[in-house]
């Protein structure tokens, strides 16, 4: 199994352009999620899903979209990107349910800069 | 707001002492807090689950502690190793889906 991967790994953009984070499992986890980590601000959630076909807003959504046409994908849209945005970017995914240990499988992350 | 402290400077132990690092949170009422490892340029990993009614969670030479009362959680990790270096996050979490992640604290394991 290759768990979560997230492509691309690297990117640099110019502010005002548009670019698309994929992120992919595996495990047939249910529930997906994106997020950011800064310096001094630690891991924050953007968007996050519970199942194909649904999204819900995180902490910090302003400025991204998201979509899960397929259960095993999880897309991060970034529409005009902004320095503010410069960021490294992690999808984690998780089973649904108390049955579980809420476990979150990360995946390696895309460090992307805004210029 | 909900609100998760950890230690924001970095911890330095000995090597085959045991290391405490600690995760205090408020405004929040926790279903489980969880504990995650994270490497330098490397996504978190997932290490410990404790839940709300459990006092101590055990894995190797890794203990969780969790007290609601005091909205705190302590991990210790025994027989420190250099290769336990890394950044450790707390997590908090309830039924609704998603969790919240502390600062996280960095751990030098020093030989």
């Amino acid at each position: 199994n290759a768990g979560v991967t997230q492509t691309p790994k690297f990117r640099v953009l110019k502010t005002g352009q548009s670019m698309t984070l994929l992120c992919a499992q595996d495990m047939n986890h249910e529930y997906m999620y994106w997020y950011r980590q800064d310096p001094g601000m630690g891991l924050r959630l953007i968007h996050y899903s519970v199942g194909e076909g649904t999204t819900a807003k995180g902490e910090v959504p302003d400025g991204y979209n998201v979509s899960r046409l397929k259960k095993q994908n999880f897309l991060l849209g970034l529409e005009s990107a902004a320095p503010s945005q410069t960021s490294v970017y992690f999808c984690a995914s998780s089973y649904s349910g108390d049955s579980h240990s809420y476990e979150q499988y990360f995946g390696p992350g895309t460090r992307l800069t805004v210029t | 707001s909900q609100k998760i402290e950890q230690n924001s400077e970095a911890l330095n132990i000995q090597e085959g002492k045991t290391a405490t690092l600690t995760c205090n949170y408020t405004n929040y009422s926790p279903a489980y807090l969880q504990w995650y490892r994270q490497d330098p340029g490397r996504g978190p990993v997932f290490l410990l689950l404790i839940r709300e009614n459990e006092k101590e969670k055990r894995k190797e030479r890794l203990k969780v502690t969790f007290d609601t009362t005091l909205k705190q959680s302590l991990f210790h990790i025994t027989a420190s190793q250099p290769a336990d270096s890394a950044t450790y996050l707390c997590a908090l979490g309830n039924r609704d889906d998603k969790i919240i992640f502390g600062k996280g604290t960095r751990l030098h394991i020093l030989p």
